[in-house]
């Protein structure tokens, strides 16, 4: 069965702090791997890797994919209080079209 | 507008009730997508258009839940006898179809429904 694991499922950190977030994943046909920011309902669109071993990177936000032990990091560096969000990770595979997401992780900066 | 838009953001019904949720996908974007989330879980997938057909309905709970897409662009999803369980976030996303970027989703901000 296809499934998506985010770790940890929350986090708090002070502001200033680093954070990286995981996601494992085992999708039969694996395309692309995209993470999501969700601050209150629409997930916003962060990142989406296809090729291992080449980082992404958005201001202080990056992200890396490993195809052979299956999983992606998302690191947030100097962290702010905007940052605190939901953050989910979805993997879609080249058969049909539909993404499978993890459950999250939340995070949550403090000042 | 530039985003894709979702009404209403807010539906409390009675259970047993009909509803409908509506979906605006961006201009231009062929693909359409409705999820359900419920509360600390990430987006389920229910349904994908291509155009105007369902290609992938494979989501959809039961047959209380149903989704349409006329012409190809809005789309609505229909949820009859209505039930407590059906509460959640209904998020929609569109994309421009294809594969690799062309297919990252875009979502809109959901419809809360409440079935109380």
């Amino acid at each position: 069965e296809d499934k998506v694991v985010q770790s940890p499922l929350s986090l708090v950190v002070h502001e200033g702090d680093t954070v990286t977030l995981n996601c494992s994943y085992e999708v039969t046909n694996f395309r692309s791997l995209l993470w999501y920011k969700q601050e209150k309902k629409a997930p916003t669109f962060l990142f989406m890797l296809t090729s291992s071993g080449i980082e992404k990177k958005s201001g202080r936000l990056s992200s890396i994919l490993d195809k052979k032990e299956l999983f992606s990091i998302l690191n947030i560096t100097a962290t702010q209080t905007g940052d605190s969000a939901v953050y989910l990770c979805a993997v879609e595979p080249n058969t049909g079209n539909q993404f499978y997401f993890g459950t999250g992780t939340s995070l949550t900066v403090i000042p | 507008g530039a985003g894709v838009s979702q009404t209403p953001s807010n539906k409390v019904t009675e259970k047993g009730k009909y509803v409908e949720l509506r979906c605006d996908p961006i201009s231009g974007h062929t693909a359409l997508y409705w999820y359900r989330q419920s509360l600390g879980q990430g987006p389920e997938f229910l349904i994908y258009f291509q155009g105007t057909g369902a290609a992938d309905d494979s989501g959809l709970p039961n047959d209380r839940f149903f989704a349409v897409r006329p012409e190809g662009s809005v789309s609505t999803l229909k949820i009859q006898r209505t039930e407590r369980g059906d509460s959640a976030v209904y998020l929609c996303a569109s994309s421009l179809g294809g594969g690799g970027a062309l297919n990252t989703q875009y979502f809109g901000p959901g419809t809360r429904l409440t079935v109380l």
